[in-house]
């Protein structure tokens, strides 16, 4: 079955460091992928997403870029802030799976000023 | 505010009471999604609509939980005779394409 690998947490940074968060996927069909931010205490809220080959999805800084040869769509910022400081998921969806997202389990950043 | 509304916000009950969460999804989108999400992990996939027809429930949905979606808008889930174990987020999701958007979720707690 589908199933999505996110580098294990936590991770801390300072401010204004460079962020990578990395992200692998395995599915059977051709999949969209997806990141999604959730603040403490709330729902998930959709950072970028990506839904082809080579596509990069972009937001707030923010990129990711899929790459179907290594299954993979990882996060990155150039330069981050304390108010990025959540729980970063990554997620995919097929299209021949009722479109339902398979999420990785999280990845709990702190900036520290 | 146009996005996912869910109610409550947090349920606090007691086990083997039941319990009914409410999700408004975005007034177009004909896909409404469950998931449950416990701390530590990534959400879990419990059922799925279309309009008004439940179409996958994951083997998470015991027997004790139920969903509807009468008219194909709001949905309402249901925790019959609540578990210490049932304690998590529930969030729900709705679509009109690949992309899902997000409610702020319900947090149950059982006592």
């Amino acid at each position: 079955g589908d199933s999505v690998t996110q580098m294990e947490g936590p991770v801390t940074l300072s401010e204004e460091a460079f962020l990578t968060i990395n992200c692998t996927y395995t599915a059977t069909g051709y999949p969209s992928l997806f990141w999604y931010v959730q603040y403490p205490g709330e729902g998930l809220q959709l950072l970028l997403k990506a839904t082809k080959a080579d596509d990069k999805g972009s937001n707030k800084g923010f990129e990711a870029t899929y790459r179907k040869e290594t299954t993979s769509f990882h996060l990155e910022k150039g330069s981050v802030q304390v108010s990025d400081s959540a729980v970063y998921f990554c997620a995919l969806v097929e299209r021949d799976n009722a479109g339902k997202s398979t999420f990785g389990d999280g990845t709990t950043l702190t900036v520290k000023p | 505010d146009t996005g996912v509304s869910q109610n409550p916000r947090h349920k606090i009950t007691k086990r083997g009471q039941n319990v009914t969460f409410r999700c408004d999804p975005i007034s177009e989108h004909n896909r409404l999604y469950w998931y449950r999400q416990t701390l530590g992990q990534g959400p879990e996939f419990l059922t799925y609509f279309q309009n008004e027809a439940q179409l996958e429930k994951s083997r998470l949905l015991s027997d004790r939980f139920s969903a509807e979606r009468p008219k194909g808008s709001f949905s309402t889930l249901e925790i019959q005779r609540t578990e210490q174990g049932d304690s998590a987020m529930y969030l729900c999701a709705s679509s009109a394409t690949m992309t899902q958007y997000f409610g702020p979720g319900t947090r149950l707690l059982v006592l």
